[in-house]
Order: structure tokens, then C-alpha cells, then sequence
């Protein structure tokens, strides 16, 4: 079966350091997608980015970077010298198996809840 | 563009009550979800209507009903509702099924 799972609930940091978010997933299928989102405290859900299963280079977007390795299952988000506007609920998801055809839905891990503390 | 627009953002109803939570998409998307998000458990899926004309039970539908009226709408309905209906609820849209997610605003439901 297909999970997510975001070990860390909470994570509470100084502004300008780096915090890395951990994501592990579990999936049978050799061709999924990654996810993660953004949840700020206002509410809205802002999708950060997407992985393909055959793209393991690591993704670098200003102060965000990404990395993925697929051989211990994993897509880790690191904030490099976060700020107070860091602060938010960041979610992982996977896309459901293929052969799902176009009934995939997006499997989602619970959620890390990231305080950036001034 | 707008992308997904919900209504109403706030709501509140009284136990048995009914309601209707309207959802829109103007991307041209083929595919889309209700979820719920409630403290500690993240995103529940709902319903989902993976393309026009169909339908489908997510992970908690009970309770709830959802009509995809064309490409554009898909709402979701509450025909009695529960205190434990109360949460946040958001729509969602994608290209197709397992596609990138885009997210409406959400609507805040509280049930008395």
C-alpha cells in the first residue's frame, strides 16, 4: 500500500536557520510523482513543487531545496536561513499507482508544522 | 485567472441543517476533489470526479453528496448536518487524476 509519512509533527527553529523537512513514502510503482505544499497561516494550500520518479536530481528554488533518493524512499525539503514567513504547515504527497489510470488521487502525509521564531 | 474559487468562505449551521459548498475552476481541468482538513489529520479526500460525468467516493463520504455539474463545477453537499461536519473544506482541481493539485481558498464550516 502506498503511504506518506512526515515524522515530525513539530519543529520550531531561530530565524537564519536551516531546517530540513523529512518525507518518507512508501509505493510499489516504478513511476509515481512527489509533492509538497505550503499551508501559511492564512490557510490556502500553495503547491511548491513536483517530483518525477525518474528525475533524482536535487531542485534548488532560491532558499528551498529539494532531495530526492529513491533508494531509501525519500523527499526532504530544507529551508536554507528561514524566515518568519517560513512559518507554516508543509505537506508531502505521492501520486497513486498508475494503473489507477485517471482515478489517481494524491496520497498526503500529515503535515510539518514549522515555527520560525524571530 | 482565478484558478478555484470556493463559497461561501465561513459558514455556520445548526445540527440538521443543509447546505450546499460551491466549487470552480476556470484551468481547463479535467479532475477534481473535496477534501477536509480537521486538527491532526491532515487532508481527507471526500469525493473526487476524476473527469466530467463521473463521480467517486474518497476516503470519508459519508454524510456527504457532490454533483460535477460540467467541467468547471463540482459542489459538495451536506443534506443533515452533524457537529462533526465542522472543518475546514477544500477544493481542488488537477489536469488529471494524480496531476498537480491547485487549491481553492477553503470554507470554514462550524456546525452548532
Amino acid at each position: 500500500a502506498q503511504k506518506v509519512t512526515q515524522a515530525q509533527t513539530e519543529i520550531s527553529v531561530v530565524e537564519k536557520e536551516d531546517v530540513t523537512l523529512d518525507c518518507v513514502y512508501e509505493t510499489r510503482d516504478t513511476t509515481y510523482y512527489l509533492f509538497w505544499y505550503k499551508q501559511p497561516p492564512s490557510g490556502e494550500l500553495v503547491f511548491l513543487i513536483r517530483r518525477n520518479s525518474f528525475d533524482e536530481q536535487n531542485e534548488i528554488s532560491g532558499r528551498y531545496s529539494w532531495n530526492f533518493q529513491k533508494s531509501t524512499s525519500s523527499f526532504n525539503f530544507t529551508i536554507t536561513a528561514s524566515q518568519v514567513v517560513d512559518s507554516a504547515v508543509y505537506f508531502c504527497a505521492l501520486s497513486e499507482a498508475w494503473y489507477a489510470g485517471n482515478n489517481r488521487k494524491l496520497i498526503w502525509g500529515l503535515g510539518t508544522s514549522l515555527a520560525v521564531n524571530p | 485567472n482565478a484558478g478555484v474559487t470556493q463559497t461561501p468562505k465561513f459558514q455556520v449551521l445548526k445540527t440538521g441543517q443543509s447546505m450546499t459548498l460551491q466549487c470552480a475552476q476556470d484551468m481547463n481541468h479535467n479532475s477534481m476533489y473535496w477534501y477536509r482538513q480537521d486538527p491532526g489529520m491532515g487532508l481527507r479526500l471526500i469525493y473526487y470526479s476524476a473527469s466530467e460525468g463521473t463521480t467517486d467516493k474518497g476516503e470519508v463520504p459519508n454524510g456527504y453528496n457532490v454533483s460535477r455539474l460540467n467541467k468547471r463545477e463540482f459542489s459538495l453537499r451536506l443534506e443533515s448536518a452533524a457537529p462533526s461536519q465542522t472543518s475546514v473544506y477544500f477544493c481542488a482541481s488537477s489536469s488529471q487524476g494524480g496531476e498537480t493539485q491547485y487549491f481553492g481558498p477553503g470554507t470554514r464550516l462550524l456546525v452548532l
